[in-house]
């Protein structure tokens, strides 16, 4: 099983401020026709998770450009450029290579 | 407008069994796989079980194989999970999940499993 090791657990970030959270994966997440099988979510207070990043690095349709994430080897960062209020929540990386699916044990994102 | 619409959660004793449901709406059904993903309360979320497009192909995490059966009726766009002998420790919120790990991840609003006698 893929373990997903999430840094931090926990964030408090002022508004207009950058965040970043970092995720490492126990091996490689590149499927052999290329893709990067790595995921990142967010799950707001009393909703279900949503996909912001997809294949490593493709910001979902509707996400706001100030998320994006990046990947070097097994190691994956998101980046909130300038938080806002609203992006508070529980933030979860998930790798998809192999079943079973893991995550990560989630950063929790509060404001300031 | 992409919806999934789960149903059949509610509380069952220890043993016993529930089937979920999960009707989607909005997109091809049968163009994707679907997932069952399930999150105890103040927990992470834990992937469940997995069914290709037709649903020939599918895969289950220990916890549950052999309990728990995904299925799948392409005609009636609907995505189910059969669940026996039931323990304690699945009680959790159950969502159901298209194309987990695609450009196209969407998750249902979750059904509670509530194992307790």
């Amino acid at each position: 099983e893929i373990v997903m090791t999430q840094s931090p657990l926990s964030l408090t970030v002022t508004p207009g401020e950058p965040a970043s959270i970092s995720c490492r994966s126990s091996q490689s997440l590149l499927h052999s026709n290329g893709k990067i099988f790595f995921d990142w979510y967010v799950q707001k207070p009393g909703q279900s998770p949503q996909l912001l990043i997809s294949l490593g690095s493709s910001r979902a349709s509707g996400v706001p450009d100030r998320f994006s994430g990046t990947e070097s080897g097994t190691d994956f960062t998101l980046k909130i450029s300038r938080v806002e209020a609203e992006d508070v929540g529980v933030y979860y990386c998930m790798q998809g290579l192999q079943t079973p699916y893991t995550f990560g044990q989630g950063t929790k994102l509060e404001i300031k | 407008e992409v919806q999934l619409v789960q149903s059949g959660g509610g509380l069952v004793q220890p043993g016993g069994s529930l089937r979920l449901s999960c009707a989607a709406s909005g997109f091809s059904f049968r163009s994707y796989w679907f997932h069952w993903v399930r999150q105890a309360p103040g927990e992470g979320p834990v992937w469940v079980s997995r069914v290709d497009n037709d649903g020939t192909t599918t895969d289950y995490a220990d916890s549950v194989r052999g309990r728990f059966t995904i299925s799948r009726d392409n005609a009636r766009n609907t995505l189910y999970l059969q669940m026996n002998s039931l323990r304690a420790e699945d009680t959790a919120l159950y969502y159901c999940g298209r194309d987990l790990a695609g450009v196209g991840a969407f998750w249902g609003p979750g059904s509670l499993v509530t194992v307790s006698s």
